[in-house]
């Protein structure tokens, strides 16, 4: 059973630095999220794909977070210039609008971002 | 806009007693989903129970219950017989249905130990 898979899980970079955080959805899913979970604080939506278009994102998206997921398959999300704001769990999450029960999503195990 | 939310961080139980989590809303929607997420220490959140707005019938899913009460806009989940392994983070998150958007807006979270 493959479920939803990210890459790399801990990632330590130094500010100013730019990332790359990947993700990898249930195979059949055309909805891919993103999150971001701060220490003590629930998932916040960042931005979401169908298939390969971005059709909603987060005003926490500032001009230094770009996300692709180019043959909606796999998707990328790349912080620019890192800021020790940006420390936190980015969490990816997948489901389909087939099927019933709310459209459930399934989430990936997150990438650690530390920021030093 | 949507909020959520958990007003106990934290709640401690003991095993084979019953525990509720408490989780409150807000919304001008009629129509919507909402589900209870756990996330176990240093794991993937997995869905415990969902609940659509539409259905008076409160939703069971084994150990698992929810009180669902839409006038009060109050959402809380009971866990019955508890036991060590439902130590976790437990979030609840809504999911609106007419907006259009099919992202999830999360509480804070309550933290559940469990004591043997």
């Amino acid at each position: 059973d493959t479920g939803v898979s990210q890459n790399p899980r801990h990632k330590i970079t130094k500010r100013g630095q730019n990332v790359t955080f990947r993700c990898d959805p249930i195979s059949e899913h055309n909805r891919l999220y993103w999150y971001r979970q701060t220490l003590g604080q629930g998932p916040e939506f960042l931005t979401y794909f169908q298939n390969e278009a971005q059709l909603e994102k987060s005003r926490l998206l500032s001009d230094r977070f770009s996300a692709e997921r180019p043959k909606g398959s796999f998707s990328t999300l790349e912080i620019q210039r890192t800021e020790q704001g940006d420390s936190a769990m980015y969490l990816c999450a997948s489901n389909s609008l087939k099927g019933t029960g709310g459209n459930e999503q399934f989430f990936g195990p997150g990438t650690r971002l530390t920021v030093l | 806009a949507q909020t959520v939310t958990q007003s106990q961080p934290e709640m401690s139980v003991q095993e084979a007693e019953t525990v509720t989590l408490s989780c409150t809303y807000d919304t001008s929607e009629s129509d919507y989903y909402l589900f209870w997420y756990k996330q176990p220490p240093s794991r993937q959140m997995i869905l415990v129970i969902r609940q659509e707005a539409y259905k008076q019938q409160n939703a069971t899913e084994n150990r698992f219950s929810v009180n669902f009460q839409k006038a009060a806009k109050s959402f809380s989940l009971k866990i019955s017989d508890s036991q060590l392994g439902d130590a976790a983070m437990y979030f609840c998150a809504y999911r609106s249905v007419l907006s259009g958007t099919y992202k999830y807006i999360f509480g804070t979270g309550t933290r559940l130990k469990v004591l043997a």
